[in-house]
């Protein structure tokens, strides 16, 4: 596999749930990264992992907690969220050092019901 | 703090139409630019960057020209396809000490480009 894998793909979770979403790169990139994407909002970033040490935390309630084990992996660990949190939710990496070049994910859609 | 601002859409236009998504931005600095593609069921990827004033960054008969007097970026293509049909996302990226950004782009808020046969 080439590029930047995320899964599940979709995702259904009640509130009271714990989940996990997971990403892979086989890029060789040295960075990555959390987006969530809402309806008619603007991409939002939520974390940012640079050689597996978080170098961002933009302000994430604690019910979303990251974990990077090496740097082709990383995982949103997910737990008692609201229903506003559904969303699509975006990996991306980098080769670190770059100006903003990042290789996307294709996202995975999580509803909270 | 950094903000883009992109037309609202949703844009639809008949096959070969000449194609403007207006993007202006404030930056604190000296900010790269973007243009990020997304198709139908994919994740975002890159369609074009500039990284100074007056650059002009190009890719798949796509332009969009680094406008510092007006801070903008607007995207244009002279003939659209239905191939097109995605939504278009305007970003910046400030440079930080050490000359890097890792990744911390700011994003417009996405239009959508409908291309009709």
């Amino acid at each position: 596999e080439t590029g930047v894998t995320q899964t599940p793909r979709h995702l259904v979770m009640g509130m009271t749930n714990k989940k996990s979403l997971k990403c892979e790169q086989h890029l060789g990139h040295n960075a990555m990264y959390w987006y969530k994407q809402s309806a008619k909002k603007p991409l939002e970033l939520m974390f940012v992992y640079n050689f597996k040490e978080q170098t961002e935390n933009n302000s994430v309630p604690s019910r979303f907690s990251p974990e990077c084990p090496n740097s082709s992996h990383l995982f949103l660990h997910l737990h008692t969220l609201q229903p506003e949190d559904s969303a699509l939710y975006l990996c991306a990496s980098s080769l670190g050092g770059d100006t903003g070049e990042l290789f996307f994910g294709e996202g995975s859609r999580l509803t909270v019901l | 703090g950094n903000s883009v601002t992109q037309m609202e859409g949703p844009v639809t236009l008949s096959e070969e139409a000449f194609l403007t998504i207006n993007c202006t931005y404030t930056a604190t600095g000296y900010p790269s630019l973007f243009w990020y593609v997304q198709y139908p069921g994919e994740g975002l990827q890159l369609l074009l960057k500039a990284t100074k004033a007056d650059d002009k960054g190009s890719n798949k008969g796509f332009e969009a020209t680094y406008r510092k007097e007006t801070t903008s970026f607007h995207l244009e293509k002279g003939s659209v396809q239905v191939s097109d049909s995605a939504v278009y996302f305007c970003a910046l990226s400030e440079i930080y000490a050490g000359g890097t950004s890792y990744g911390k782009l700011t994003f417009g808020q996405g239009t959508i480009l409908t291309v009709h046969p």
